[in-house]
Order: structure tokens, then sequence, then C-alpha cells
């Protein structure tokens, strides 16, 4: 079945860092990709998505370009900010696995003033 | 502006006793789906619901039970707690098969 990698945390990053967080993935057919961000005590929101081969999702500075070839889709930013602490998701979602929404474990980062 | 609303937020729970998650969204998304969230392991499927009437089992389903009556509401029935479905609980819905999902803030159950 489908299924998400994501690179193991947690991830302590300075303020103005580079960050990335890998992502691969395992599906039949052509998934859609997401990025999602948990803050603490709150639910899941969407950061970014992308829906075909070679498309790049952005928002608030992150990004992240879908790679078929090499079944990816990693999370990056530039300059990561204090309020940027918080647990990312990885995630697909694909008509071959009945529309279901599979994440990956999420990865916990925390950036230091 | 409310979404998927969740409740309750909190409950504790002893083992063998039954309770209902209550779920409800205001946007007449058709796909609807309750996700546990287990430290370390992401979201995992318990149900969902692909409209009014239609229901199908995820990922993790043992335990629990869940019906569409109408297009709002969605609720996850826990029949006998055990300690093992405790957990975070999500409910997330979308207008269609496929595309984002939009999330409840979460039900945190503790089952002793």
């Amino acid at each position: 079945g489908n299924s998400v990698t994501q690179m193991e945390g947690p991830v302590t990053l300075s303020e103005e860092a580079f960050l990335t967080i890998n992502c691969t993935y395992t599906a039949t057919g052509y998934p859609s990709l997401f990025w999602y961000v948990q803050y603490p005590g709150e639910g899941l929101q969407l950061l970014l998505k992308a829906t075909k081969a070679d498309d790049k999702g952005s928002n608030k500075g992150f990004e992240a370009t879908y790679r078929k070839e090499t079944t990816s889709f990693h999370l990056e930013k530039g300059s990561v900010q204090v309020s940027d602490s918080a647990v990312y998701f990885c995630a697909l979602r694909s008509s071959s696995n009945n529309n279901d929404m599979r994440f990956g474990a999420g990865t916990r980062l925390t950036v230091k003033p | 502006n409310a979404g998927v609303t969740q409740t309750p937020k909190f409950q504790v729970l002893k083992t063998g006793q039954s309770m209902t998650l209550q779920c409800a969204q205001d946007m007449n998304h058709e796909y609807m789906s309750w996700y546990r969230q287990d430290p370390g392991m992401g979201l995992r499927l318990i149900h969902y619901s692909v409209g009014a009437g239609i229901t199908d089992q995820g990922e993790v389903p043992n335990g629990y039970n869940v019906s569409r009556s109408t297009t709002e509401d969605f609720p996850l029935r826990l029949l006998s707690a055990a300690p093992s479905q405790t957990s975070v609980y999500f409910c997330a819905s979308s207008p269609g098969l496929a595309g984002e999902l939009f999330f409840g803030e979460g039900s945190r159950l503790t089952v002793l």
C-alpha cells in the first residue's frame, strides 16, 4: 500500500538557519503530496501541497518540489524563525488507496533564538 | 468560520466504558474521516465516509464504530474503552475525494 517516510527528529536549529526535512513516498498511480504543520495543542494545518510531478508548493517561506523520479517531497526553508517551531507532517493522497490520506510519523522542529 | 468542530476536547474514561466523540463540519464536505495520533506514529486512519449513509474502515478500525446520517455530522463511538485507545483523535473533512483535508482541533482521550 501507499506509505510516507519522513526523516526522524527532533530537529533543533538556530534562528536564521536553513531547514530541510526529508520526505519520500511509496505509491501507485499519481498521488497528491502535502506538508502539514501542527503547533502545540492545535490541529493540523495545511502548509503547502503539490498535485503533479515537478510542481513546487510554497507558503510562508517554505517550499517543496514533487520529484517523481526520486519519489520525494522534501520541505525546505531558507531562514527559520522561532515561530516555526512545530511538528511537520508529510502526507500523500491517492485514488489508488481509496483516497485515504497517509501521513509520515512527523518531525518535531525546535528553533532557538 | 467554524470549519470542523470536535467535542469534547478532553475526556477521561475507565476501561470498559463507552463514549462518543462528536464531529461536525459546516462546509458541506462530502468526505469525512477520523484519525488517531500517537507519538512516533503519525496519524492513522480509523474510519471514513464519502457521503451520508456511507462509511468504511481505515487502517485501525477495531474497537470503533461510526455512522453518517447527515452530511454535517460524523460521530466516532468507542464501544468498550481500552487503555490502548488512549490517544489524540482528529476529525477531518474534504470537499471531494482528492485534495487537502481540513482538521478539527482534536480530542484528547485517556483510558484508565
